[in-house]
């Protein structure tokens, strides 16, 4: 079975400039999260979804990005200006459901360089 | 608020000895769940090892064991018969009642042959 996919792998673009991150969950997984790693630095959330509604967005800088999960399925994150400080790994990662003794699956991540 | 603290920045072990790595955790939940990732140079993370808040035994997976003291808040993992494999970022991690993932700043394991 295919595990989470990411893509693109690597990304780089010039500030202000618009990106988009797309991520395929494991067939059958409800919960999507999506999260934001910086160097040397623990995954932080972004972003939960259950199915294709966004439970947890609080963390995500609605200013500049956004995300969806159509048919809740898979799903995009987009930032719209990007800024130097975006730099970072986004990882998307799926589990069955949302419940404490859920272990997450992640994809390879995306690393998105601003220049 | 739920805060995991990994104060072991780098860490080296010789080929086939065992390694412990630290992580202590904060919460106010009664139930929640303790995990340890690995993540290689390639980015991926590698789910390892899982820890109910209620369960009575240490978890056990192959060469990762959990060893789990909940009065002290800690979930160290220790990796017998290490291998050069192993070199990695190990990550330590908690979901309790916010349904979300609160990860450590990890650890650098390094194994020397």
């Amino acid at each position: 079975e295919a595990g989470v996919v990411q893509s693109p792998r690597y990304k780089i673009i010039e500030k202000k400039q618009p990106v988009a991150f797309w991520c395929n969950p494991i067939s059958g997984h409800n919960t999507l999260y999506w999260y934001l790693q910086n160097l040397g630095q623990g995954p932080e959330l972004l972003i939960r979804y259950e199915n294709e509604e966004a439970v947890d967005d609080s963390q995500l800088p609605k200013d500049r990005f956004s995300a969806e999960r159509l048919k809740g399925v898979d799903s995009t994150l987009k930032i719209q200006p990007a800024e130097l400080g975006d730099s970072a790994v986004y990882l998307c990662a799926s589990s069955l459901d949302g419940w404490a003794n859920t272990e997450a699956f992640f994809g390879q991540g995306t690393r998105l360089t601003v220049v | 608020a739920q805060k995991i603290t990994q104060t072991q920045p780098g860490m080296f072990v010789q080929e086939k000895e065992a390694v412990t790595l630290d992580c202590t955790y904060d919460t106010s939940d009664q139930s929640y769940g303790l995990f340890w990732y690995k993540q290689p140079s390639s980015g991926e993370m590698i789910f390892l090892i899982y820890q109910g808040s209620y369960d009575q035994q240490n978890a056990t997976e192959g060469r990762y064991s959990l060893n789990f003291q909940k009065a002290r808040k800690s979930a160290n993992l220790v990796i017998s018969a290490s291998q050069l494999g192993d070199s990695a970022m190990y990550f330590c991690a908690m979901m309790g009642s916010g349904n979300q993932f609160y990860f450590g700043t990890g650890t650098s394991l390094t194994v020397i042959p």
